[in-house]
């Protein structure tokens, strides 16, 4: 079975601080994804990467950034943490790239909250 | 664009009676794939079932089916003979094959299971 992690289940942060989020997979998948979930607006899409140092933007990549060094891992970073960024995050990873037709495999979530 | 939409934000079934949560979609797209995913309360959101949208026949898994009506572009989920731990929040979701590695997902359905 696929394995998805993430660093936290909960997390709280003062605005402003610079916030690391981390997404590990086990099963050499070569998608990955960072998704924030806010009810009544389901799961929108900040960034997803289809490889090592390779990074696409979402519908909503302000105020974040990525980095994947290695393929298993995939951090979500906010540089300057706000308020506005409350919320759930998922990440979520699928098996080739280039293909949105392929089953998402997702990690626990991590429930961030900025003060 | 690709837009996902479930108009029931909750609904509500008793235990062993059958449930159909909507799911309505706009793609321009002719080849693509549909979901719906489970997100349990506090667990990780897995696939319940996938369509493409090429096979005429409704995806079918265990209590779980779909109602896929192309021309109308509406997906909904049947859930027969409902179990407590089918309560969680459902979301559709549609993936076109141009569309690379996106996802959409609608704002997702509450389902509460009654005993």
């Amino acid at each position: 079975d696929v394995k998805v992690t993430q660093s936290s289940r909960y997390l709280v942060k003062r605005t402003g601080e610079k916030v690391f989020l981390e997404c590990v997979q086990d099963m050499d998948h070569e998608n990955m994804f960072w998704y924030r979930q806010d009810p009544g607006l389901g799961l929108r899409l900040i960034y997803f990467s289809y490889d090592v140092k390779m990074k696409e933007k979402g519908d909503i990549p302000e105020g974040y950034s990525v980095s994947r060094e290695k393929k298993e891992r995939f951090s979500l970073i906010l540089e300057s943490a706000s308020t506005n960024q409350t919320s759930m995050y998922l990440c979520a990873s699928s098996l080739l790239s280039g293909r949105a037709t392929d089953t998402q495999y997702f990690g626990p979530g991590t429930r961030l909250t900025v003060l | 664009a690709q837009t996902v939409t479930q108009s029931q934000p909750e609904m509500s079934v008793q235990e062993a009676e059958t449930v159909t949560l909507s799911c309505t979609y706009d793609t321009s797209e002719s080849d693509y794939y549909l979901f719906w995913y489970k997100q349990p309360p506090s667990r990780q959101m897995i696939l319940v079932i996938r369509q493409e949208a090429y096979k005429q026949q409704n995806a079918t898994e265990n209590r779980f089916s779909v109602n896929f009506q192309k021309a109308a572009k509406s997906f909904s989920l049947k859930i027969s003979d409902s179990q407590l731990g089918d309560a969680a929040m459902y979301f559709c979701a549609s993936g076109e094959k141009t569309s690379y590695d996106k996802v959409i997902f609608g704002p997702g359905t509450s389902l509460s299971v009654i005993p």
